[in-house]
């Protein structure tokens, strides 16, 4: 089955450490996204890459950083420059024929 | 920059219809979209509308109106796996940029 994988669901950080969020898919798409969703709020854009070894910021891209090596994986780091990291954080992909876009099951990122 | 406006909160009994709205302040986008996803989950994709008009698929239907910079989801014989947030979208013409409102929570009552 095609779809976006996410790992780890739960993730714990200590201030200061810098994480990394997996994201990978099987849907030969060659968008993909990271969304940061805070409670009770929408998606907000943190970078999206076109295709492979091309990143653009989003909104809100400070304190993040991202790879696009292959185009089956988007890795998204919360360096500890982000101030307020705590959220849930989506990676999606999107077709160049669709307008659809198709979500991973998402990362809860808690910083203690 | 863009904005998209939704109500934050709609209360609606088993078996009605309602209808979520959605106001923007964008231009240049390919077309509006719509999403649901419930507490905890990813959100899972519904509808779009590239042109003005209604869109049916099942018991949910969407429209656009670009002149109106407006658009609503519709919800038909409302089932209680209904209750979720609803989240209307648009994807613009610079790098197919996707930019979502801050979502509606439909709460279904019995």
């Amino acid at each position: 089955d095609g779809g976006i994988t996410q790992s780890p669901k739960y993730l714990f950080r200590k201030e200061g450490q810098n994480v990394t969020l997996s994201c990978e898919q099987n849907l030969n798409h060659d968008a993909m996204y990271w969304y940061r969703q805070d409670p009770g709020q929408g998606l907000r854009l943190i970078y999206y890459s076109q295709i492979v070894n091309d990143f653009q910021k989003g909104d809100i891209a400070e304190g993040y950083s991202v790879s696009r090596e292959k185009k089956e994986s988007f890795p998204l780091t919360v360096t500890s420059a982000q101030k307020n990291p705590t959220a849930f954080y989506l990676c999606a992909s999107t077709s160049e024929r669709d307008n659809e876009q198709f979500f991973g099951p998402g990362t809860r990122l808690t910083v203690l | 920059g863009q904005s998209l406006e939704q109500p934050s909160e709609v209360t609606a009994v088993e078996g009605a219809i309602v209808q979520i709205n959605c106001t923007y302040q964008t231009s240049g986008f390919y077309g509006l979209s719509w999403y649901q996803q419930h507490d905890g989950g990813a959100p899972t994709f519904l509808s779009y509308n590239a042109l003005d008009g209604l869109e049916e698929t099942g018991r949910f239907s969407s429209f656009l109106s670009r002149s109106d910079s407006y658009g609503y989801l519709l919800l038909q014989e409302l089932q209680m796996k209904d209750s979720a947030s609803y989240f209307c979208a648009v994807n613009r013409y610079n790098f197919n940029k996707f930019y979502f409102g801050s979502g509606t929570k439909l709460n279904v009552k019995p």
